[in-house]
C-alpha cells in the first residue's frame, strides 16, 4: 500500500486568494500521480495526470508541480473564486494501474 | 458523452437490511471500479473488473459485500445485511484498456446512511 498524505485536511481561501497544498508519497517506484477535484454532490473530476520530475501543468487558473525525487507535488490555485470550493483529491497509480489515493484537502471559498 | 452513471444517489436504510447500487461506465471502457469513501478519508478501492471477470476483490468484504458485471458492462454492488458502519459514499469508476495511466472516470456515488 502506498503512503499518499495531503496537508492541509482543510483550509479556508479569501475570494481573489491564491493558495497552494501539498500531496506526499512515497518518492520509490513511483509512476504517475493524479489530481482530482470533486464538488460536493457531483463527479470527481480529473485535473492532472502527471509521471515526469519536473512536470509542471496548468488547466486556467489551476496549476500542479511534481518533484519525484523528493516525493511531493504541489498545486494551485490563482486567485481563487467560490467556484473552486472542493475537495482536491491526489493518487497515485502503482504499475498494477491501482489507485491510492490521499484523504484530500478541502478548500472552502468565501466572497 | 455520457459520464458514469449511478443510483440511486441517496439511500437510508436501517441497519441488517440489504441494499444494492447500481453502475453503468461510460461505453466502451472495460475497466469497471468499485470505491468506498469514508468520511474524511480518500476513496478505497473494493473491487475491479476487467470485462466480467473481477481481477481485484482483495479489499471487498466478502461475508457481506458482493458485486456482479454479468455481460461486462453494468454492474451491481450488494450488501447484506448492512452494518451501521458501511455509511459512505459509494462511488464507480471505468477506465479504457488503452489508458496507460489508469486515468479513471468516476460517477457523482451514491451516499448511503445506514440507522
Amino acid at each position: 500500500i502506498l503512503n499518499v498524505e495531503q496537508s492541509p485536511q482543510s483550509l479556508h481561501v479569501q475570494e481573489g486568494d491564491s493558495t497552494n497544498f501539498t500531496c506526499s508519497f512515497p518518492s520509490s517506484n513511483f509512476y504517475a500521480l493524479h489530481w482530482y477535484r470533486w464538488e460536493t454532490a457531483k463527479s470527481p473530476e480529473a485535473l492532472f495526470v502527471m509521471t515526469l520530475n519536473g512536470d509542471e501543468k496548468k488547466k486556467g487558473r489551476i496549476s500542479a508541480t511534481l518533484n519525484t525525487k523528493e516525493g511531493y507535488s504541489y498545486l494551485y490555485i490563482k486567485g481563487s473564486q467560490p467556484e473552486d470550493s472542493a475537495t482536491y483529491l491526489c493518487a497515485l497509480t502503482d504499475s498494477w494501474g491501482k489507485l491510492q489515493f490521499g484523504a484530500g484537502t478541502q478548500v472552502v471559498v468565501t466572497p | 458523452e455520457a459520464g458514469v452513471v449511478q443510483s440511486p444517489r441517496y439511500k437510508i436504510i436501517e441497519k441488517k437490511q440489504p441494499v444494492a447500487f447500481w453502475c453503468n461506465p461510460i461505453s466502451g471502457h472495460n475497466t469497471l471500479y468499485w470505491y468506498l469513501q469514508n468520511l474524511g478519508q480518500g476513496p478505497e478501492l473494493l473491487i475491479r473488473y476487467e470485462n466480467e471477470e473481477a481481477v481485484d476483490d482483495s479489499q471487498l468484504p466478502k461475508d457481506r459485500f458482493s458485486a456482479e458485471r454479468l455481460k461486462g458492462v453494468d454492474s451491481t454492488l450488494k450488501i447484506q445485511p448492512a452494518e451501521l458502519g458501511d455509511s459512505a459514499v459509494y462511488l464507480c469508476a471505468s477506465s479504457h484498456r488503452d489508458s496507460g495511466l489508469n486515468e479513471q472516470f468516476f460517477g457523482p456515488g451514491t451516499r448511503l446512511t445506514v440507522l
